[in-house]
């Protein structure tokens, strides 16, 4: 069965520090991963991945994709409170008779605290 | 405002009853996709219409169905609704099918079935 993990499920950090998240995945036919910051509704995007070792930078934060051991990181540098929300990961794969589909991990979980 | 809109934003109903709901992708955008969002689940790909057909299809139960209109607004039906329907329901949009093209989020429907 297709499926995306990410970890942790919940962190707690203070402002200032610097945070790393997981996603892994374990599907056929992969074309992409994409990240996700949702906090009250609507997940909105991050990144989109798909070369394997090109790291994606916007400000603080930044992705890279290891095709090889079917992961993703997402980094978040000098984290603020407004940084607390769910990061979800999500992997774009070819699916049976040639449709793509879109599977989502669980999502991260991080507070950032004063 | 990611510019795709969905309505309601809340429904109460009670089991056994069908509801039906709505969403407009942003101006421009072929791809529409339904997800489903609840607590122990996270967040499931339900069904993406590209330009008025099905293109791919997750989780959706039989009791669900959907359709892309001409104008490219999307309805998600849902019908003899259990208890266990009660979800964040999510509409999304994008430029083209799923190739890994970022797609915007509506502020979601929250369905409570009682």
């Amino acid at each position: 069965e297709d499926k995306v993990v990410q970890s942790p499920l919940s962190l707690v950090v203070h402002e200032g520090d610097t945070v790393t998240l997981n996603c892994s995945y374990e599907v056929t036919n992969f074309r992409s991963l994409l990240w996700y910051k949702q906090e009250k509704k609507a997940p909105t995007f991050l990144f989109m991945l798909t070369s394997s070792g090109i790291e994606k930078k916007s400000g603080r934060l930044s992705s890279i994709l290891d095709k090889k051991e079917l992961s993703s990181i997402l980094n978040i540098t000098a984290t603020q409170t407004g940084d607390s929300a769910i990061y979800l990961c999500a992997v774009e794969f070819l699916f049976e008779g040639g449709s793509e589909k879109l599977v989502f991990g669980k999502g991260t979980k991080l507070t950032v605290n004063p | 405002d990611s510019g795709v809109t969905q309505t309601p934003k809340h429904l109460i109903t009670a089991t056994g009853q069908r509801v039906t709901l709505r969403c407009s992708p942003r101006s421009g955008d072929l791809s529409v996709y339904w997800y489903q969002q609840s607590l122990d689940q996270g967040l499931q790909f339900l069904i993406q219409y590209y330009n008025g057909e099905e293109r791919a299809k997750g989780n959706i139960l039989e009791r669900f169905s959907a359709q892309q209109f001409p104008d490219l607004h999307s309805e998600l039906n849902l019908s003899s609704l259990e208890l266990g329907d009660s979800a964040l329901y999510f509409c999304a949009s994008s430029v083209a099918g799923l190739r890994g093209a970022e797609a915007f989020f509506g502020q979601g429907t929250r369905l409570t079935v009682v």
